[in-house]
């Protein structure tokens, strides 16, 4: 079983749309939760920060991480043809210098 | 806004030379990283380093690989005997208080 499992997709949705994107991850010891842009051949760039579970929102964009279940999600609201991208879960043990383990990414196309 | 800063953005080399990829983190953070990803594959952690020593690394970091940081500010990968699998976009990011940011990367293409 992978560490972190995330769907490829890609995900096509018409502007406007609420968009979902979602992790499973299998190492209870995970306590903090990152979520990444990445633009084609671009670097990640950071979105959503949060530790352990509950929500964070951060103008359209909401993090949710459910430790219970292993599961932590990414909602973009009335997404916008410029959030296409492909959208990395990440996540570590603690805040300093272990490493980060990222999905696979999902790439989301928002149609005009 | 402070940023992770990369050079060179594209290397081309022939296999078996050497490669050194430069990188300034952020001046305030204390962690630093490289992380490699192959074109359509997901992104993988190489390498940490904290206090001037690695903190930890990871099995592709074998030792073909080396970091160093030469002064205050800079913070280089050195690839030794490339070989055509280590084609990639390879990302330095640095870290704080948790939050990791990455540099736009820089590609590295071995023919």
């Amino acid at each position: 079983q992978k560490e972190v499992e995330q769907d490829p997709g890609p995900l096509s949705v018409p502007e406007g749309a609420i968009v979902s994107l979602n992790c499973t991850y299998s190492n209870s010891a995970f306590q903090y939760f990152m979520w990444y842009r990445q633009y084609s051949r671009k670097g990640p760039e950071l979105l959503m920060y949060t530790y352990s579970s509950g929500n964070k929102e951060d103008g359209r964009f909401t993090a949710q991480v459910d430790k219970s279940s292993k599961y932590i999600s990414l909602f973009i609201r009335d997404s916008q043809p410029s959030d296409s991208a492909t959208y990395l879960c990440a996540m570590n043990r603690s805040g300093g210098y272990q490493k980060v383990t990222f999905g696979t990414g999902t790439k989301l196309q928002v149609i005009p | 806004e402070p940023e992770v800063t990369q050079t060179p953005s594209h290397q081309v080399t022939q296999m078996g030379q050497e490669v050194i990829l430069r990188c300034v983190p952020i001046s305030n953070h204390l962690y630093f990283y490289w992380y490699r990803q192959i074109l359509g594959q997901k992104v993988e952690f190489l390498v940490s380093f904290y206090n001037n020593e690695i903190s930890e690394k990871s099995e592709i970091f074998d030792d073909q690989f080396s970091v160093e940081r030469p002064d205050g500010s800079n913070f280089t990968l050195k690839i030794r005997s490339t070989k055509l699998e280590d084609s990639a976009m390879y990302f330095c990011a640095s870290m704080d208080t948790g939050e990791l940011f990455f540099g736009e990367g820089s590609r590295l293409t071995v023919l």
